[in-house]
């Protein structure tokens, strides 16, 4: 899980309720990414992030929301606009987002609507 | 659209074969990335093979690239039970930002490789 941490492990939300998930890095990393992952699928593309202050969406952000105030953070807000949460979260980090570059990925937040 | 597409979705081996995976995608590409994912935990890199590459290998990992049929293979010879995880293979969409080029990673929706003792 390289130099990235996601808090909390398991997260529950109310209807109607926003969350939000943590996602640190200490990697130095410019880039940072929010993929989502269901049952027996690949990660979409939430938001990602290529510097401080900056951030772009990603193929499915309706729904979610996030910030980059400091380059080691990157939290993403699950909002109650977001009507099937239910899912695995995985922030990643990686030197820039151009090209392609390898990522490294959080051990991830499982999200579960009560 | 997803750009890759593993082949096939499971793959159900003893210890001791080799595995292989393959991994087809759609536009050109300047590099080509595997990842492992072991149940419920985040992805780990496994191994990168750029588009001028043919072949990589990372211990008991193989990787092969062909760019004419937009296609890559991953081998895993002596399997243990330890590699029993899902596999993704993810490759840079180009797209345009302000008028400078990036490559968001796309993955596709992996292999679930079960190596039963």
């Amino acid at each position: 899980d390289g130099g990235i941490t996601q808090s909390p492990k398991y997260l529950f939300r109310k209807e109607g309720q926003n969350v939000t998930l943590s996602c640190e890095q200490n990697l130095n990393h410019d880039a940072m990414y929010w993929y989502r992952q269901d049952p027996g699928q690949g990660l979409r593309l939430i938001y990602y992030s290529q510097i401080v202050n900056d951030f772009q969406k990603g193929d499915i952000a309706e729904g979610y929301s996030v910030s980059r105030e400091k380059k080691e953070s990157f939290p993403l807000t699950v909002t109650s606009a977001q009507k099937n949460p239910t899912a695995f979260y995985l922030c990643a980090s990686s030197n820039w987002v151009r090209v392609g570059e390898t990522q490294y990925f959080g051990p991830g937040t499982r999200l579960l609507v009560l | 659209s997803q750009q890759g597409e593993e082949d096939p979705q499971a793959l159900s081996i003893q210890e001791g074969e080799n595995a292989t995976m393959n991994c087809s995608y759609k536009t050109s590409i300047n590099n080509l990335q595997w990842y492992r994912q072991n149940s419920g935990r985040g992805l780990v890199h496994l191994i990168l093979i750029r588009s001028n590459e043919r072949e990589k290998h990372s211990g008991r990992l193989r990787v092969t690239l062909d760019t004419s049929k937009k296609s890559s293979s991953l081998l895993i010879t002596a399997s243990r039970t330890a590699d029993t995880a899902s596999y993704f293979c993810a490759t840079p969409l180009p797209f345009n930002a302000g008028g400078t080029s990036y490559g968001k990673l796309t993955f596709g929706q992996g292999t679930i490789l079960t190596v039963h003792p």
